[in-house]
């Protein structure tokens, strides 16, 4: 089956750096790959996805990117805040069976004011 | 973030109980899922319905035990559990039973003596 790592399990940054967070995938035939922000005390968010017939996407101070020849996509951050603090995870999964949906094991992420 | 509800937020339960967990979501989706948030470990999908339908059981003890009368309400009832189950149990829904994007409650934390 599926089996995604993710790396690193802790990262700590300054205000205003950058930080990246990586995960890797088995399987080849996954193609949907998302990033999900669980805050303490709450469920897990979804910040933003990318599919596999795209490379790139980002959305403001995120991007993501995806590399399928190696089977690893990365999730970057600009410009930390503070309340960027939390917990990250990455997901990949096949098609539409929910029998392949798996995640990481999550990056805590703190931002140092 | 009142789209998917989740009661208890918190419980604790001795190994000889019978207690429920109650997730809702007022979303109009036509999927939900029961998840497993243990402790430095990867989320494990527990169950998952479709229109009010069982799709997937991933092998999870009877212990553990869905119930879901409507699109909009999922049941998890548990009975004579252990130790090593208490963790963070999460409800998640989507649109449909595919790849679409899932939103998570809040979660109960679960501890069981």
């Amino acid at each position: 089956g599926e089996n995604v790592e993710q790396h690193p399990s802790t990262l700590s940054v300054q205000e205003g750096d950058s930080a990246v967070i990586k995960c890797t995938y088995s399987d080849s035939a996954s193609n949907y790959f998302p990033w999900y922000k669980q805050e303490l005390g709450k469920g897990p968010q979804l910040i933003i996805d990318i599919r596999s017939n795209v490379g790139e996407k980002k959305d403001q101070r995120i991007a993501v990117t995806l590399n399928k020849t190696a089977k690893h996509f990365s999730l970057h951050i600009t410009e930390t805040q503070p309340e960027d603090s939390a917990v990250y995870f990455c997901a990949a999964s096949i098609g539409d069976n929910f029998n392949k949906f798996y995640f990481g094991s999550g990056t805590k992420l703190n931002v140092k004011p | 973030e009142t789209g998917v509800t989740q009661t208890p937020r918190h419980l604790v339960m001795g190994m000889t109980n019978k207690k429920s967990l109650k997730c809702e979501q007022h979303l109009g989706h036509n999927a939900m899922y029961w998840y497993k948030q243990s402790a430095k470990k990867p989320l494990e999908l527990m169950f998952v319905y479709s229109l009010e339908e069982r799709v997937e059981n991933n092998s999870v003890p009877s212990r553990f035990s869905p119930e879901c009368p409507n699109s909009s309400h999922l049941f998890l009832h548990l009975h004579t559990l252990q130790p090593e189950d208490s963790a963070l149990y999460l409800c998640a829904s989507s649109q449909e039973f595919s790849t679409d994007t899932q939103y998570f409650g809040p979660g109960t934390r679960l501890t069981v003596l």
